[in-house]
């Protein structure tokens, strides 16, 4: 089982539509996690994170946590053009030891379409 | 604060080639990360330092990829004997010890392909 895993996609939403994207986790013991977003070309971005279980909302984005679950999705409102870019889901996860990293999914595509 | 800075941008070398790329990270950051990213693929650990100790490597990075911190400052990655497979994404990071829960911040990578 892959450590963070998401749905590639693609994901096709259009203009004004609230786009979903999801990631699950496998280390229960993980407590940080974060969704970055890339455009073609360019290098990951922060966007949102998050600790705690339930959701927290920044502008258009509201990211949603259940350690339960081992689930994190990212929910962008009144999606935009300019929001078409892969979503990638990133968990905090210790590789063994004292030793902690960000370890990445794969990214899902998004396009939002005029 | 410039942010992490990589260099080059682009990198186009011949299979078999020799390269080497920089990261310059945020200053004070005792932590710096390297990544590789190919396409389709989230990006992937290679390997990381504190100050100038390599801490962790991952078992992506064969024995022709080294990576050094000399003096806990800039880094450096270097590729030997490229091979096509080594086309990618090398993106790096850095952080503050004991910060890596507020995200880790990129700079804007090198691209390398290798024909």
């Amino acid at each position: 089982q892959k450590e963070v895993e998401q749905n590639s996609g693609p994901l096709s939403v259009p203009e004004g539509a609230i786009a979903s994207l999801n990631c699950t986790y496998s280390d229960r013991g993980s407590q940080s996690f974060f969704w970055y977003r890339q455009y073609s070309g360019k290098s990951p971005e922060l966007i949102m994170s998050i600790y705690s279980n339930g959701d927290k909302e920044d502008g258009r984005f509201t990211a949603q946590l259940n350690k339960a679950s081992q689930y994190v999705s990212l929910l962008i409102r009144d999606s935009q053009p300019s929001d078409s870019a892969t979503y990638l889901c990133a968990v905090i996860i210790n590789s063994g030891g004292s030793n902690y990293k960000l370890t990445f999914g794969k990214g899902t595509l998004l396009t939002v379409n005029p | 604060d410039t942010g992490v800075s990589q260099d080059p941008r682009h990198k186009i070398t011949k299979r078999g080639q020799n390269v080497t790329f920089r990261c310059d990270p945020i200053s004070e950051h005792n932590r710096l990360y390297w990544y590789r990213q190919t396409l389709g693929q989230g990006p992937e650990f290679l390997t990381y330092f504190q100050n100038e100790a390599q801490l962790e490597k991952s078992r992506l990075l064969s024995d022709r990829f080294s990576a050094e911190r000399p003096k806990g400052s800039f880094s450096t990655l270097e590729i030997q004997r490229t091979e096509q497979g080594d086309s990618a994404m090398y993106l790096c990071a850095s952080i503050k010890k004991g910060t890596g829960d507020y995200g880790y911040t990129f700079g804007s990578g090198t691209r390398l392909t290798v024909v």
